[in-house]
Order: structure tokens, then sequence, then C-alpha cells
């Protein structure tokens, strides 16, 4: 079946645009989560949605950062005001079951270039 | 911080078993280990997890100590597209938020 998509797959912007980052998780998954990776490191965890309640923010660097999951499905995570330390890749992951074990599946993720 | 802990690197011979350990020496009773791996520009992909048995399945193996505080991945035979960054997550359980800590994971390079 069709696994998590995120669009657009690069993306440049100058620094102080605002950005929108698209994920589509897999069909039925109630769980989603953003992961933000610079290079070299492992993916860091941003923000996490149960259907479309946010349930957690602790990850999200600063108030520039902005997700939503309006309908429980797509989701959206927005960046205003890009700094050049925002570059990065922004990974989606998206999980089924609410029970254990949990396994998230990954997307592609958008590489995004901060000028 | 991570959970786990493993090699920043390893290198493996084509055709031969992988063997990539991981400590996990705070787990939780309820808490699963799941392997992903990373291929450049590319998301992590699921291989395996397990709780406290071992696993296998078309991709690798999963062996977990019996005090589950640590854990070892085998590709059985590695092939050249099994270079990649491999990450050992401890999470899950019956609380929480689920979200993954990933550590530096391992770059494992199969030589031909």
């Amino acid at each position: 079946g069709a696994g998590v998509s995120q669009s657009p797959r690069y993306k440049v912007a100058k620094r102080g645009q605002d950005v929108a980052l698209r994920c589509d998780p897999i069909s039925g998954h109630v769980s989603l989560f953003w992961y933000q990776q610079a290079l070299g490191q492992g993916p860091e965890f941003l923000t996490y949605f149960q259907n479309e309640a946010q349930l957690d923010k602790s990850g999200l660097p600063s108030d520039r950062f902005f997700a939503e999951r309006p309908e429980g499905s797509v989701s959206t995570l927005k960046i205003q005001r890009t700094q050049q330390e925002d570059s990065a890749v922004y990974l989606c992951a998206s999980s089924r079951p609410d029970y254990p074990p949990r396994t998230q599946y990954f997307g592609p993720g958008t590489r995004l270039l901060v000028l | 911080d991570a959970k786990t802990t493993q090699p920043t690197s390893m290198d493996c011979a084509e055709g031969r078993a992988a063997n990539l350990p991981c400590n996990h020496s705070t787990i939780s009773g309820n808490e699963y280990v799941y392997w992903y791996r990373q291929i450049h520009s590319q998301g992590p992909q699921y291989i395996i997890h397990g709780l406290k048995n071992n696993e296998t399945n078309e991709m690798a193996s999963l062996i977990i100590t019996e005090d589950r505080k640590s854990s070892t991945l085998i590709l059985p035979h590695a092939t050249l597209r099994d270079t990649a960054v491999y990450y050992c997550i401890v999470s899950g359980g019956t609380s929480g938020t689920y979200k993954y800590i990933f550590g530096t994971g391992t770059r494992l390079k199969v030589l031909a």
C-alpha cells in the first residue's frame, strides 16, 4: 500500500520567508509525528498528534514553528520567518494502532534550505 | 538524551553476517526495541522490533538479552545495499507519546 508521503521534497527559502510542509500519513493511521534532522545527526522529535489533537509539542524549537492536523489525516508544519538554522530535513511519521507496539513509518522527508 | 548507545561505525564484508549491537540498560518493562536504517537522502526505514523474545523477519533477526539491557540486530547476508546508518530505539509501552529518541546510530559500511 501507499506509504507516508511528504511535499515538497525540496524547498529553498530566503531568510524571513514563511514555509509550509505537508505530510500525508498512511490511511487510517491515528498517530502522526514530525521530526527534524540536521546534517549528520539523528532525527529529533518536534511534535505529535493523535487524530486531530496535538498532544505533545515539546520539541518545537521556537514559536515560529507551528503544526496542525485539522481533520486528523493530513498535517502541515509551518515555519514562520525562516532562519538559516532552520535548514534541515523535516521527517513525518505515522503509526496506526492505539496500542503497543506503535511502530512508526517514515516519509521521505522535505529538505529545507534557508539562504 | 538517547536511551540507547551504539558503536559509531562498523564494516562488514559482503555476504557475511553483520551484527550490530545496542545497549539500552535503562529500558522499562513495557518498552519495545525498534531498529531502523537510513540510507542517504531517504527517511528511516523500519526493520524490526521486539519486546523480550527474539524476532526474525525477511530483513533481519533481533536478539534481545534475557535482562533486556542490550540487543543485536543481525543481517544474515549483508549486501552493498545494506550500507546505511542503523538506529536502535527504545520506545512505546502503555503511556507517553511514543516519540522516538534517536541516537547517532551505527554507520555500517558493507565492503565488496
